[in-house]
């Protein structure tokens, strides 16, 4: 039984630069969703997919931001021209678009990507 | 008014105690309440779901949810060192986005 998994899990770039990160959900979950989490907070909803169809985008923090999931399996968000603000961790998570057996539709994270933007 | 509201902490509590931790939420449309735990550097970890009023028990953990008051209780019971963490309150709206509070740290001492 695997996880999602999220790569890079670390990564360093200087301002300016693009970035992109990769989540794989769980293999049977047709919803995943992204988040940012900063030091001493919440995690903070970016976007989510249900299948390929991205239904919410409204949170993306600007638009250098983007992400994908062009067969409705793996998703990518990219950052481009990077700022020393997005420093951050970027969380993926996915569920079942049913609430399943106990009646609650329940999102399970992933690992994470640190990002520092120097 | 944040819209998950959670103390900060830390909360301090001797192993085998109960740690109390305490969430409410502005939105009366919300539908599903969760607790995650996260260790610090890690993601957050799910341990509890509730969506009906009253209490929900798996293990060491007990959930309460008052929708009347707006509010989402986690207890812990015979707390271990292990149990040291941020715990985070999310809820479900009902627009398939979690939100969540700022989580309230945990401190269990041996």
């Amino acid at each position: 039984d695997t996880g999602v998994s999220q790569n890079p899990r670390h990564k360093i770039t200087k301002r300016g630069q693009n970035v992109t990160f990769r989540c794989d959900p769980i293999s049977e979950h047709n919803r995943l969703y992204w988040y940012r989490q900063t030091l001493g907070q919440g995690p903070e909803f970016l976007t989510y997919f249900q299948n390929e169809a991205q239904l919410e985008k409204s949170r993306l923090l600007s638009d250098r931001f983007s992400a994908e999931r062009p067969k409705g399996s793996f998703s990518t968000l990219e950052i481009q021209r990077t700022e020393q603000g997005d420093s951050a961790m970027y969380l993926c998570a996915s569920s079942l678009g049913l609430a399943g057996e106990s009646g609650v539709e329940t999102q399970y994270f992933g690992p994470g990507t640190r990002l520092l933007v120097l | 008014q944040k819209e998950v509201e959670q103390n900060s902490g830390p909360l301090s509590v001797p192993e085998g105690a109960i740690a109390s931790l305490n969430c409410t939420y502005s939105d009366r449309g919300s539908q599903s309440f969760f607790w995650y735990r996260q260790y610090s550097g890690k993601s957050p970890e799910l341990i509890m779901s509730i969506y009906s009023n009253g209490d929900k028990e798996d293990g060491r953990f007990t959930a309460q949810l008052n929708k009347a008051s707006q509010y989402v209780s986690l207890l812990i019971r015979d707390s271990q060192p292990s149990d040291s963490a941020t715990y985070l309150c999310a809820v479900n709206t009902g627009f398939q986005k979690l939100v969540f509070g700022t989580g309230t740290r945990l401190l269990v001492s041996p």
